[in-house]
């Protein structure tokens, strides 16, 4: 089975920390994904990685950074946390591009509350 | 602005109702449509749709897709309260983007 890791589940934070979420997938796959979640809105994708080193922005990326040195690992940095951060965040992984299977396997998600 | 809704928001029902949530979408060159199931946890892959009129089946949950009045229904029969989940849908651009809807929180009472 496919697995996504997402290493901190729940995080507290102070406004102005910086905030790193790891991710790591199992399976080997070239597409790793950051979305973050809130309610009475859809998923929204921060950025994404298609190769090592290789990240692009997604529809909201601003405050937020990436980092994919290895294939399994992507990581989600926020350099100096602000309340407006306050979310749920979800890493996913695919397998070549979406087109093929359409499925993204996701992690359990980090919930990050900045006070 | 590419957009899915979907509707309604939140659902209440008994055990073994029969529940259609809706997925309706303005997608730019549109290429699929997908849903997915999240409890407390991971979303997991329900179903991808790219044909219209082909219903997709998966024990008592099914799903179709019309492309001309685009949108997307996703049955359950004899719902169960394992159902109880949000329900997401999202749309894939022909950048291979997915567009997702803000979910259908459904509760299932025993």
């Amino acid at each position: 089975d496919v697995k996504v890791t997402q290493s901190s589940r729940y995080l507290v934070k102070r406004t102005g920390e910086k905030v790193f979420l790891e991710c790591v997938q199992d399976m080997d796959h070239e597409n790793m994904f950051w979305y973050r979640q809130d309610p009475g809105l859809g998923l929204r994708l921060i950025y994404f990685s298609y190769d090592v080193k290789m990240k692009e922005k997604g529809d909201i990326p601003e405050g937020y950074s990436v980092s994919r040195e290895k294939k399994e690992r992507f990581s989600l940095i926020l350099e100096s946390a602000s309340t407006n951060q306050t979310s749920m965040y979800l890493c996913a992984s695919s397998l070549f591009g979406l087109a093929v299977t359409g499925e993204l396997f996701f992690g359990e998600g980090s919930r990050l509350t900045v006070l | 602005e590419d957009k899915v809704v979907q509707s309604p928001l939140s659902l209440v029902v008994h055990e073994g109702d029969t529940v259609t949530l809706n997925c309706s979408y303005e997608v730019t060159n549109f290429r699929s449509l997908l849903w997915y199931k999240q409890e407390k946890k991971a979303p997991t892959f329900l179903f991808m749709l790219t044909s219209s009129g082909i219903e997709k089946k998966s024990g008592r949950l099914s799903s179709i897709l019309d492309k001309k009045e685009l949108f997307s229904i996703l049955n359950i029969t004899a719902t169960q309260t394992g159902d109880s989940a949000v329900y997401l849908c999202a749309s894939r651009d022909s950048n291979y983007q997915l567009i997702w809807g803000a979910g259908t929180k459904l509760i299932i009472k025993p």
